[in-house]
């Protein structure tokens, strides 16, 4: 139940399209929502984050879309480009506990 | 704002020789920090959930006695890696919470520790 299950494990996209990431959870009790861009030898840094009470939150080239009923929530990459090119994780966490991570997407976007 | 910083980003060390891992949060105190593994094309794996001026909590399966974790201050948690092996060969990543931020965690950039 406190996993957090995310797909694809990888993902290759032409410069310019959308990449599309999405992830499951099954504790309704989770109330925030972060996503992470980590690149290789870094830290993970924090992309954008929801809280379930929104259905979609954009920031620039980057949306989260929320489905409470289906408990799922998915990342949208616009017009992706190489620079992109990272490993993502989605992560869940109630009452500002510890993060509960995906398994990671590593996106490739070529030019 | 909210940079996170560890120290140092790498380490080569002695099989049987301690190791110590700084984290600092360098413009925002952090009641929480947390302590993370990462192996090779995988996701992190939490430590411990270390809280200023008390115990860390680790969680099931890491040992408190070789990796021992101090969170002094509310901008310094420090992870030791006592009688290291090679199998504690890893990325080490420390993350803090920051209240003000509506409990958003920040990652360090991590510290690549290889024990020969």
């Amino acid at each position: 139940q406190q996993q957090v299950k995310q797909s694809p494990q990888s993902l290759i996209v032409q410069k310019g399209g959308i990449s599309i990431i999405n992830c499951a959870y099954e504790n309704t009790a989770f109330d925030y929502f972060p996503w992470y861009q980590q690149f290789p030898g870094k830290g993970p840094a924090l992309l954008i984050a929801i809280r379930p009470d929104v259905s979609e939150k954009k920031e620039g080239r980057f949306t989260i879309s929320f489905n409470k009923s289906a408990k799922q929530f998915s990342l949208h990459i616009m017009d992706s480009q190489p620079g992109d090119s990272a490993t993502y994780f989605c992560a869940a966490t109630y009452n500002t506990d510890k993060l509960i991570f995906g398994t990671g997407t590593r996106l490739q976007v070529f030019p | 704002g909210a940079v996170v910083s560890q120290h140092p980003s790498w380490v080569i060390c002695k099989s049987g020789t301690s190791v110590k891992i700084e984290c600092r949060s360098l413009d925002f105190q952090a009641t929480t920090m947390f302590w993370y593994r990462q192996f090779p094309k995988q996701s992190l794996m939490l430590m411990a959930t270390s809280n200023e001026g008390s115990k860390a909590t680790y969680e099931q399966g890491v040992e408190k006695d070789k990796f021992l974790i101090n969170h002094a201050s509310l901008t310094l948690s420090t992870l030791t890696v006592t009688s290291a092996h090679p199998e504690d060969s890893s990325f080490y990543i420390c993350s803090a919470r920051d209240f003000d931020r509506e409990d958003t965690q920040y990652f360090g950039p991590g510290t690549r520790l290889t024990v020969l």
